[in-house]
């Protein structure tokens, strides 16, 4: 069964830094490309960032590129996002996917609260 | 940026109803295109993608269409189960959502 399993979110103040992991299980983590999609309270889905299968290739939303790194460890079945420079805007449920080519976003975690406020 | 919109954001509808959720895209995204539900308090769920291909487990009374710049979601008869939000998505070019629609209890 394919897991998906965010962790490390939590209250940080403006400007302040959080790290964000998922833990996978189920699949073969390393031969799928993985994305973060964030959700703002009583707002829509917003695309933050993806990673393909070996880390190699990463892309942002202009609204986080600078501040944000994605990444992975393939050993450890992990994804990873580095949040930094945190704001108001940033305050959102993040949730990690799993995307397929074919299938787009076949699974989903149940996603991690980031609250940014002092 | 290829933008998603929805029509309508809302939808009031009743057991049994017919519904049909329009989606448009800035540019053509062709077959690239999901459809997600999420309820409240839980994380979205694949209903279909590459258009019109139910994922598994999906029920049947789910349908999607479309082509180019326009795409449909249509539930054939509502049930209880299916009172929720629905995004459209684009995977032609990075990725991109619609705003939503709720659909919810007349």
């Amino acid at each position: 069964e394919v897991q998906l399993v965010e962790s490390g979110g939590g209250l940080v103040q403006p400007g302040g830094s959080l790290r964000l992991s998922c833990a996978a299980s189920g699949f073969t983590f390393s031969t799928y490309w993985m994305h973060w999609v964030r959700q703002a309270p009583g707002k829509g889905l917003v695309w933050v960032a993806r990673i393909n299968g070996d880390g190699s290739s990463t892309y942002y939303a202009d609204s986080v590129k600078g501040r944000f790194t994605i990444s992975r460890d393939n050993a450890k079945n992990t994804l990873y996002l580095q949040m930094n420079r945190l704001t108001g805007d940033d305050t959102a449920l993040y949730y990690c996917t799993r995307y397929g080519m074919t299938t787009s976003f076949d699974y989903w975690g149940q996603g991690d609260l980031v609250t940014v406020s002092s | 940026d290829i933008q998603m919109t929805q029509s309508p954001s809302t939808l009031s509808a009743s057991v049994g109803d017919r519904v049909i959720i329009t989606c448009r895209a800035s540019q053509s995204v062709s077959p690239w295109l999901a459809w997600h539900q999420q309820k409240p308090g839980k994380a979205p769920k694949l209903l279909i993608y590459k258009v019109s291909i139910l994922q598994s487990g999906v029920p049947s009374r789910f349908s999607g269409s479309g082509s180019g710049t326009e795409f449909t979601l249509t539930i054939s008869s509502l049930q209880p189960d299916d009172f929720a939000t629905y995004y459209c998505q684009q995977y032609n070019s990075y990725v991109s959502f619609g705003p939503g629609t709720k659909v919810d209890i007349k």
